[in-house]
């Protein structure tokens, strides 16, 4: 059974940087896309960005285009999503999830890692 | 982009009622659109895709309709486990878009 299994939570001070991992265990890591979606405390999911190890080339929503890199490790089957210049509105839950490219729904997600931004 | 809006935000009803939610797209988006469901500190599940496709394990008591730019998710006899917030996303067009939610609440 595939799974998406996400690194622990992050506390950062505004000004820098996180990186959050999410290992795919037990399905062919090439075969779709991981995305990144968010959600800040008590509102709506927003998405990020994602990436198909087939394609190299993320896409990203165009509000984070400035700030974040996703990249992916094929051999570790891992996707990361590294947001930089971090503020106070960016502490929010981060979800990996998984599609099948164009004309896909997000039919797998991760647990969720906590960044909490704060002074 | 394609903006997501749902209604209502909140919904209070009782068990065994029956629910309906609406979202609508501000653009059509053919039948490209699902709906998750999310509990408190949980990831969101999804329940249905293709507007209307029910995803594998969920229960029939759900089901979704619409086309274009509206759509509607249904609970026939709300059950006890059903009580969450709802969202609509399009995946017609990148980025994808979420409504903002609709949560339904014990009355």
């Amino acid at each position: 059974q595939v799974q998406l299994v996400q690194s622990g939570a992050e506390v950062r001070k505004p000004g820098s940087a996180v990186k959050v991992s999410c290992k795919v265990s037990g399905g062919t890591f090439r075969n779709y896309e991981i995305s990144w979606v968010r959600q800040a405390p008590g509102q709506g999911l927003e998405w990020m960005g994602g990436l198909s190890p087939l394609f190299p080339t993320p896409h990203y929503a165009q509000p984070f285009r400035d700030r974040v890199t996703i990249t992916a490790d094929e051999s570790t089957n891992t996707s990361f999503m590294e947001l930089r210049s971090l503020r106070s509105e960016d502490t929010a839950t981060y979800y990996c999830a998984r599609d099948f490219g164009a004309k896909s729904y997000f039919d797998l997600w991760g647990r969720g890692t906590l960044v909490t931004v704060s002074s | 982009d394609i903006q997501m809006t749902q209604s209502p935000s909140t919904l209070s009803a009782a068990v065994g009622d029956r629910v309906t939610i609406s979202c609508r797209a501000s653009q059509t988006i053919g039948d490209w659109l699902a709906w998750y469901q999310q509990k408190p500190g949980k990831a969101p599940k999804v329940l249905i895709y293709q507007v209307s496709h029910l995803e594998d394990g969920v229960p029939t008591r759900f089901s979704g309709s619409g086309s274009g730019t509206e759509f509607t998710l249904t609970i026939t006899s709300l059950q006890p486990d059903d009580f969450a917030t709802y969202f609509c996303q399009q995946y017609d067009r990148s980025p994808w878009t979420f409504g903002q939610g609709t949560t339904v609440e014990i009355k």
